[in-house]
């Protein structure tokens, strides 16, 4: 059974610092990672999708990587702003169809 | 174009009742799923729903069940209602779903609070 777990729960930075987030994952036969963010009681917005076969995605200020050999997936954030503030959500499409997400990374940055 | 749209976003109901969501996905999109967002559990997989046929299921009990439609709207149905069951609803569309490599949409969810 697919587990996904992100790292740190929670991490505050002052506004214009880069930062990591770490997504990892126990088995490798991935279809694909998706990242998400979620601002409080909403619902989810897609970031980036990575397809187990590519290495990384970029997307203004973003950028997401995937080791699948490793089980590993990291969202990088450049130049952080305010507006930034979310929760940040990795989720795995495994073999059987099954997307499994991770319970999240609480950002917040400070102005 | 219109993205997923969840109705209605918020809904109270007392134990032992039933209920019924409603999603419709992008136009276009045939896969539906549905997944519950809890404090405690994170965010859970219910069931995929492609051409109407059920395609994938996750591990919850059968009081909760749904079905597509045609049109690929799709609704999802809560009988006998616990405690428990208050959570963030969310359903998320895809071109195709499953294991096809396109990305998943995720509407705003319906709030449901059981009393």
């Amino acid at each position: 059974k697919q587990e996904v777990t992100q790292i740190p729960a929670a991490l505050s930075v002052p506004e214009g610092e880069n930062l990591v987030l770490n997504c990892s994952f126990t088995d490798s036969a991935i279809y694909n990672l998706q990242w998400f963010r979620q601002d409080p009681g909403k619902g989810l917005t897609s970031l980036l999708l990575i397809q187990s076969s590519q290495r990384e995605q970029t997307s203004g200020r973003l950028n997401a990587s995937l080791d699948k050999s490793s089980g590993r997936s990291t969202l990088y954030i450049a130049a952080s702003q305010p507006g930034d503030s979310a929760t940040y959500l990795c989720a795995v499409m495994s073999n059987n169809n099954d997307m499994r997400f991770g319970a999240g990374t609480r950002l917040t940055v400070k102005p | 174009k219109a993205g997923v749209t969840q109705t209605p976003r918020y809904l109270i109901k007392t134990r032992g009742q039933q209920v019924t969501l409603s999603c419709s996905p992008i136009s276009g999109h045939r896969s539906v799923s549905w997944y519950q967002q809890t404090p405690g559990q994170g965010l859970q997989f219910l069931f995929e729903y492609f051409s109407e046929t059920q395609r994938n299921k996750g591990n919850f009990p059968g009081r909760f069940s749904g079905r597509q439609f045609s049109n690929s709207r799709s609704e999802m149905n809560v009988s006998t209602l616990e405690l428990g069951d208050s959570a963030l609803y969310l359903c998320a569309s895809s071109l195709w779903g499953g294991t096809s490599n396109t990305e998943a949409f995720f509407g705003q969810g319906t709030r449901l609070t059981v009393v």
